[in-house]
């Protein structure tokens, strides 16, 4: 069964420390994963997303995150978190030939003083 | 370049009467995608749609729920008679073409409230 899993469903984390945020994928194919972030009462914003090619990708607003097929894993990290990262975030996966994406449940970031 | 634009932003119905959401994809855009975003939890894909065709209904539930794309207008997601659970924040999501590396662009929602 295709699904995604964020074990973490509420992280808090320090203005300026490191954060990572887990997700593990089962899919049958080759999957498209994607990053989102959704602020309080607003839609989806793109963070970055990995179809082929270096396994660690870079996206906005200092994103990054590694994809590592021997674990299903797609994880999303930054190396300093600033107080405007809090929002909730969203891994998802899709196939290639486009269709639905599924996503995981959500991590809540919130960022202390 | 206008983005995805969903309206109403916010929509209450009473138990019973019909919700109307529209969602016009971004220009050029021609593939829309209706998701659920339910409470608490992640978005559930609803529907796939190209210009007057259904691609993939398979997260649609087998009644009161119907969407369209016409090939003029926007699309929109219909809920007839509606309940206590169809309360939700409904997203659609657009994308130029078929292929998934062109990423999907997400519109603001309509959050429906049923009373």
């Amino acid at each position: 069964a295709q699904s995604v899993t964020q074990p973490d469903i509420h992280i808090t984390v320090s203005e300026g420390a490191s954060l990572e945020l887990r997700c593990n994928y089962s899919y049958g194919a080759t999957p498209y994963l994607f990053w989102y972030v959704q602020s309080p009462g607003q839609g989806l914003q793109l963070l970055l997303k990995y179809f082929s090619g270096d396994t660690l990708v870079q996206g906005i607003k200092g994103f990054e995150a590694e994809f590592k097929r021997s674990q299903s894993s797609f994880n999303l990290r930054k190396p300093s978190v600033h107080w405007s990262d809090a929002a909730e975030y969203f891994c998802a996966v899709g196939p290639n030939q486009g269709g639905k994406l599924i996503f995981g449940q959500g991590t809540e970031l919130s960022v202390k003083p | 370049n206008a983005g995805v634009m969903q309206n109403p932003r916010h929509l209450v119905r009473r138990r019973g009467q019909e919700a109307r959401l529209r969602c016009s994809p971004m220009k050029g855009h021609s593939h829309v995608y209706w998701y659920r975003q339910l409470p608490e939890e992640g978005l559930k894909f609803m529907v796939y749609l190209q210009k007057e065709n259904i691609i993939d209904e398979s997260g649609m539930p087998k009644e009161r729920f119907s969407a369209e794309f016409p090939k003029e207008g926007p699309s929109i997601l219909r809920i007839q008679q509606v309940v206590r659970g169809d309360s939700a924040a409904y997203f659609c999501a657009s994308s130029p073409n078929q292929q998934a590396n062109y990423g999907y662009t997400f519109g603001s929602g309509t959050r429906l409230t049923v009373v």
